[in-house]
C-alpha cells in the first residue's frame, strides 16, 4: 500500500458524459501527478500540482482539467468523454516539487467509456 | 524531448538472472528510474540511478552509463511473482514529470 488513495476504483459511463476522479496523496506529500495508461499509449503524464498550484503539464487534452485543494487532495475532471478516453488513470505523489527519485502511485481508476 | 527504448517482452525461468535494457534520448538528464507494475496494479518504484554505476537492492540491481545513454535492470534468483511489466523512466528538464518507456513484460516460467 503506497498511502495514495484514489476513488472510484472503476467507472463506467457513456460518451459525452463528464466524470471526476479523486486522489488523496500520501500524508506530507505536496506534489500530485496524474497519469493516463492505455494499451496503445503506455503511461502518459498529464499534469502536476504542487501545494495547490499547477506546475507541469503533459499531453493533457483541453477536455480534461484538474485542481488541487487546500487539503492537498486532487481531482481530475474529464468531460465530453470519448471512447478513446477509456484507460487506467493513476495519481502519484511525492514530497517535493521536483521528484528526483520516487513517486508513489495510487491503485488507479479504471474508466470505461461506452 | 525524451524517448526511451526497452524490449517489449522477456521470458526467463525461475531461479535465473534476467537483464532488461533501456536506452534513452533526452535533452537534459536527471536520472533513470525503474518501476514495476503487476497486471492491473499500480506502478511501484524499484530503483533510481543519477550517477554511473550499479545500485543494488536485494535481488534487484540497476545500472547506468550516462556516456552511453543506457541503463539496465538486473533481476536475480527470479521468482514467479517477478512476472510483471517493468518500466524505465527519465525526468524532463524541469524535473517535474516522468517520461516512461513503453514497458517490458517479464514472464517467469517454472
Amino acid at each position: 500500500d503506497s498511502g495514495v488513495t484514489q476513488t472510484p476504483k472503476h467507472l463506467i459511463t457513456a460518451t459525452g458524459q463528464r466524470v471526476t476522479l479523486r486522489c488523496s496523496p500520501r500524508s506530507g506529500d505536496l506534489s500530485v501527478y496524474w497519469y493516463q495508461q492505455s494499451l496503445d499509449q503506455g503511461l502518459q503524464f498529464l499534469i502536476q500540482y504542487y501545494n495547490g498550484e499547477e506546475r507541469a503539464k503533459g499531453n493533457i487534452l483541453e477536455r480534461f482539467s484538474a485542481q488541487q485543494f487546500p487539503d492537498l487532495h486532487s481531482e481530475l475532471n474529464l468531460s465530453s468523454l470519448e471512447l478513446g478516453d477509456s484507460a487506467l488513470y493513476f495519481c502519484a505523489s511525492s514530497v517535493s516539487l521536483v521528484s528526483y527519485n520516487e513517486q508513489f502511485f495510487g491503485p488507479g481508476t479504471r474508466l470505461t467509456v461506452l | 524531448g525524451q524517448s526511451l527504448e526497452q524490449p517489449s517482452e522477456v521470458t526467463a525461468v525461475e531461479g535465473a538472472i534476467v537483464q532488461i535494457n533501456c536506452t534513452y534520448q533526452t535533452s537534459g538528464f536527471y536520472g533513470l528510474s525503474w518501476y514495476q507494475q503487476h497486471d492491473g496494479g499500480a506502478p511501484t518504484f524499484l530503483s533510481y540511478n543519477a550517477l554511473d554505476g550499479l545500485e543494488e537492492t536485494g535481488r534487484f540491481s540497476s545500472f547506468l552509463s550516462r556516456s552511453d545513454s543506457y541503463g539496465y535492470l538486473l533481476l536475480q534468483e527470479l521468482q514467479m511473482k517477478d512476472s510483471a511489466s517493468y518500466f524505465c523512466a527519465v525526468r524532463d528538464e524541469g524535473g517535474n514529470k516522468l517520461v516512461f518507456g513503453a514497458g517490458t513484460i517479464l514472464r517467469v516460467k517454472s
